[in-house]
């Protein structure tokens, strides 16, 4: 069971360039979302979808574009990096609204 | 407004000694969730446990105990005869009707247990 898989680990980007970071879930889960994570911060929705072609905003959606074509993937684009957007980036998964998520292993991403 | 929060920045303990996460959480629905999450030195997030609303039983897990309390809006999280693997970042969590998907997250308790 691969779970929720994100690529790539590690990031460094420069400022005004664009990246897409990968999600992929095997686990049929209709619910995906994204969210980073910042020293002492916690962490904070970014975008989210409830299924395939449905997507919708979080706390903090500025700089960053999602589509979800398929129910497997979820990318989640930078359409051009900011050093304020240096953080981890985890996408989750999730049976259905209240079924807690499981989380990928994290995109450390680094904008110089 | 949802909110989670956290007040304990950082725990410091020597192995075996119990310990207590507190987490309390401010919400209007009535049906709601609440998780803990830890997050070892590796990164990842692991789930530990999910509660809704409706139920106000304590659970026990092996070493981990959760008590929760409606009536101070709380969800603290105890580790007993705590040990080095136990040193982490634990992250207390909401998920509420209003906030729709989403989970809301207190900043994290970081325990570090000493041998």
């Amino acid at each position: 069971n691969a779970g929720v898989t994100q690529t790539p680990k590690f990031q460094v980007l420069k400022t005004g360039q664009s990246m897409t970071l990968q999600c992929a879930q095997d686990m049929n889960h209709e619910y995906m979302s994204w969210y980073r994570q910042d020293p002492g911060m916690g962490l904070r929705l970014i975008h989210y979808s409830v299924g395939a072609g449905i997507t919708d905003q979080g706390e903090v959606p500025n700089g960053y574009n999602v589509s979800r074509s398929t129910t497997e993937d979820f990318p989640l684009r930078l359409l051009s990096a900011a050093p304020s957007q240096t953080s981890v980036y985890f996408c989750a998964s999730s049976w259905g609204q209240f079924y807690g998520y499981t989380f990928g292993s994290g995109t450390r991403l680094t904008v110089v | 407004a949802q909110k989670v929060t956290q007040a304990q920045t950082e725990i410091s303990v020597v192995e075996k000694e119990d310990v207590t996460l507190d987490c309390v959480y401010e919400t209007r629905d009535t049906t709601y969730y609440l998780f803990w999450y830890k997050q070892p030195p590796s990164g990842e997030l692991v789930f530990l446990i999910r509660r809704n609303s409706f139920d106000e039983q304590n659970e026990i897990s092996g070493r981990y105990s959760w008590n929760f309390q409606k009536s101070t809006s709380s969800f603290n999280f105890t580790i007993t005869a705590s040990q080095v693997v136990d040193s982490a970042v634990y992250f207390c969590a909401l998920q509420a009707n209003q906030a729709g998907t989403a989970l809301i997250f207190g900043k994290g308790t970081t325990l570090s247990v000493s041998s």
